[in-house]
């Protein structure tokens, strides 16, 4: 059973520049998460998928959209890319729940941006 | 939006127990408590999460105090594969399933030979 899955492992952006990245839940998994995590510094919190809409977000400009697709995958977009978006970008999935409790989320291995 | 605080790094022999402590005073009392670990910036590694109870998994044994401000994660022997930094994370929710993670800063753990 593969989890979470991300795609591309790395790349580098100019400044500008627009980048997509993409991310396959483990099975079965219907929600999914995206993070930002800068060098040195703890994941960030970017937005929500569920149900193919955004359902929460972090404090994060509208240049970072996302998308979530039938099949749950999904895609996080950055536009007008800054300096300061250069970070490892996390997906995490997990099953949703109809009542608030505790489940286990997975992460991705990630991906890194580097926007020069 | 900062939840949890920890102490940036700690060292620990080979073959002992890792306590690994986190403060979360401000923790409401449907969010739980998670701990993740990341390895040289590889995606962060599921180890345990709790509400109110102790709980024990076959990684480590996390210890919630009564008034749920703090919380310890254990790692009973420590072996060189456990360095790592370890996020101790509060999950809030939203209502029905949304939800987030706050991560904490870390906690950069060094295991001693």
């Amino acid at each position: 059973d593969a989890g979470v899955t991300q795609s591309p492992t790395h790349l580098i952006k100019t400044r500008g520049q627009q980048v997509t990245l993409r991310c396959s839940p483990k099975s079965g998994h219907d929600t999914v998460s995206w993070y930002q995590q800068a060098l040195g510094q703890g994941p960030q919190f970017i937005f929500q998928y569920y149900e193919e809409e955004e359902r929460q977000r972090g404090n994060f400009p509208d240049r970072f959209s996302g998308h979530q697709f039938p099949n749950y995958s999904s895609e996080l977009n950055v536009n007008a890319l800054l300096l300061g978006d250069s970070a490892l970008y996390l997906c995490a999935s997990s099953y949703a729940l109809a009542e608030s409790s505790g489940n286990t989320i997975y992460f991705g291995e990630g991906s890194w941006l580097t926007v020069v | 939006d900062a939840k949890t605080t920890q102490p940036p790094s700690m060292d620990c022999a080979e073959g002992r127990a890792a306590n690994l402590p986190c403060n979360h005073s401000t923790i409401s009392g449907n969010e739980y408590v998670y701990w993740y670990r990341q390895i040289h910036s590889q995606g962060p590694q599921y180890i345990i999460h709790g509400l109110k109870n102790n709980e024990t998994n076959e990684m480590a044994s996390l210890i919630i105090t009564e008034d749920r401000k703090s919380s310890t994660l254990i790692l009973p022997h420590a072996t060189l594969r456990d360095t790592a930094v370890y996020y101790c994370i509060v999950r809030v929710f939203y209502g029905g399933a949304t939800n987030k993670l706050i991560f904490g800063t870390g906690t950069l753990l060094a295991v001693q030979p």
